[in-house]
């Protein structure tokens, strides 16, 4: 198994430009999440789903748009990038049968907005 | 929000020492995680404790959730070069599956 997969390990962006943060996981694990990690700051939630169809915002969602189409892949939209949006992004996956508590992660995208 | 506050932020040991890191909470979890990530990657869970007072050992750590489900701690006897990381709680909710996480105490073994 492959576990989490996270693309691009590394992006550049001009401000006002968008583009998405691709995940996938082959666990098939119900439960999907978005973080970003800030130094300082810890890892704060951005956007989760329990399963395909459903979405829900977490902690600080603006600026940013999920979808879960399937239950492997769930895709983070920047819609217009700005500054602020620099950070690690990590996308996280776990079994609902445990609460959706032990969470797996991916290695991360670095994120640069000039 | 329900905060998760670690300490402490920072800590820089000599191999073979030991060390305990804590998490603390005004709000009670259902359970808690610790997990380790090292530069570059993401974070790896180590634990899961669920009931208040439970104590769980990983070879050299030893993790302890409070009796009142509020704060945890993490021992690490002998500590190795191989423990340097960051050092991350998070709790969860009942009712619901987001995970909170603490800010992390980034430790630093020297040999």
């Amino acid at each position: 198994n492959a576990g989490v997969t996270q693309t691009p390990k590394f992006q550049v962006l001009k401000t006002g430009q968008s583009m998405t943060l691709q995940c996938a996981q082959d666990m098939n694990h119900e439960y999907m999440s978005w973080y970003r990690q800030d130094p300082g700051m810890g890892l704060r939630l951005i956007h989760y789903s329990v399963g395909a169809g459903i979405t829900d915002q977490g902690e600080v969602p603006n600026g940013y748009n999920v979808s879960r189409s399937t239950t492997e892949d769930f895709p983070l939209r920047l819609l217009s990038a700005a500054p602020s949006q620099t950070s690690v992004y990590f996308c996280a996956s776990s079994s609902l049968e445990r609460g959706g508590r032990e969470q797996f992660f991916g290695p991360g995208t670095r994120l640069t907005v000039l | 929000t329900q905060l998760l506050e670690q300490s402490p932020q920072f800590l820089s040991i000599q191999e073979g020492e030991n060390l305990t890191v804590y998490c603390n909470s005004s709000s009670v979890f259902s359970s808690l995680q610790w997990y380790r990530q090292e530069p570059g990657e993401g974070p790896v869970l180590l634990v899961t404790v669920v009931t208040g007072g439970e104590v769980k050992k990983l070879k050299r750590l030893t993790f302890q959730f409070g009796d009142a489900r509020k704060d945890s701690s993490l021992h690490i006897t002998a500590a190795q070069t191989g423990d340097t990381g960051l050092y991350l709680c998070a709790g969860a909710h009942w009712g619901n599956y987001k995970l909170t996480f603490g800010k992390g105490t980034l430790l630093t073994v020297n040999p």
